[in-house]
């Protein structure tokens, strides 16, 4: 039961256009939602996150939306750089299901072409 | 800088043989870390979560026996995968639950990748 998907499993895009990554839950108990940015061979890196009660977060190039009754959230990266090519990886998280245990999406391959 | 140190970054062991993999939260006190498991390509699987001076929670279809989990202080916890075999092998990653809050329940540890020939 994948209760969080990332429905693209790559993206190209090209260098100074935005990048868009999706990613659908099916959990309604899920009250806040992060994006993680990974290399190989790495952990996780936070990129920036979202509360259930905000439709959006802005963080420098970075933009989260979400949309609550679609259970959709999207991560806007805009100007993509090389150097933002890695996999995305979307999660979510709900107090009820015991605090800061996150789920996972399958994430997203982005590459950034200069 | 990183909060959360994972060691060993690399191993390659015998099958048959148990290997440890330490987490260590370096500038706050964890009493909850969780252990992940990445397969090439794919999600980050939660294995269990660690519970300080407590038995780990583990979560289906993942044997306890098999990946053992101690949390014996506020900043450190090991997993054991006792009697490995090469369908062990894998990507482990820690993390660690931030009690001061913030945007990030939980740290990262730069993961664990675990080859048994």
């Amino acid at each position: 039961d994948q209760q969080v998907k990332q429905n693209s499993p790559s993206l190209s895009v090209q260098e100074g256009r935005i990048s868009i990554l999706n990613c659908d839950y099916t959990n309604s108990m899920f009250d806040y939602f992060l994006w993680y940015k990974k290399y190989p061979a790495e952990g996780p890196t936070f990129l920036i996150s979202i509360s259930s009660i905000k439709d959006k977060n802005e963080d420098g190039r970075f933009t989260v939306f979400l949309n609550k009754s679609a259970k959709h959230l999207s991560l806007h990266i805009v100007p993509s750089q090389p150097g933002d090519s890695a996999v995305y990886f979307c999660a979510a998280s709900g107090y009820e299901t015991s605090g800061s245990r996150l789920t996972f999406g399958e994430g997203t391959q982005l590459t950034v072409n200069p | 800088g990183a909060v959360v140190s994972q060691h060993p970054s690399w191993v390659i062991c015998k099958s048959g043989t148990s290997v440890k993999i330490e987490c260590r939260s370096l500038d706050f006190q964890a009493t909850t870390m969780f252990w992940y498991r990445q397969f090439p390509k794919q999600s980050l699987m939660l294995m269990a979560t660690s519970n300080e001076g407590s038995k780990a929670t583990y979560e289906q279809g993942v044997e306890k026996d098999k990946f053992l989990i101690n949390h014996a202080s506020l900043t450190l916890s090991t997993l054991t995968v006792t009697s490995a075999h090469p369908e062990d092998s894998s990507f482990y990653i820690c993390s660690a639950r931030d009690p001061r809050g913030g945007s990030q329940p939980q740290h990262f540890g730069d993961g664990t990748r675990l080859s048994i020939l």
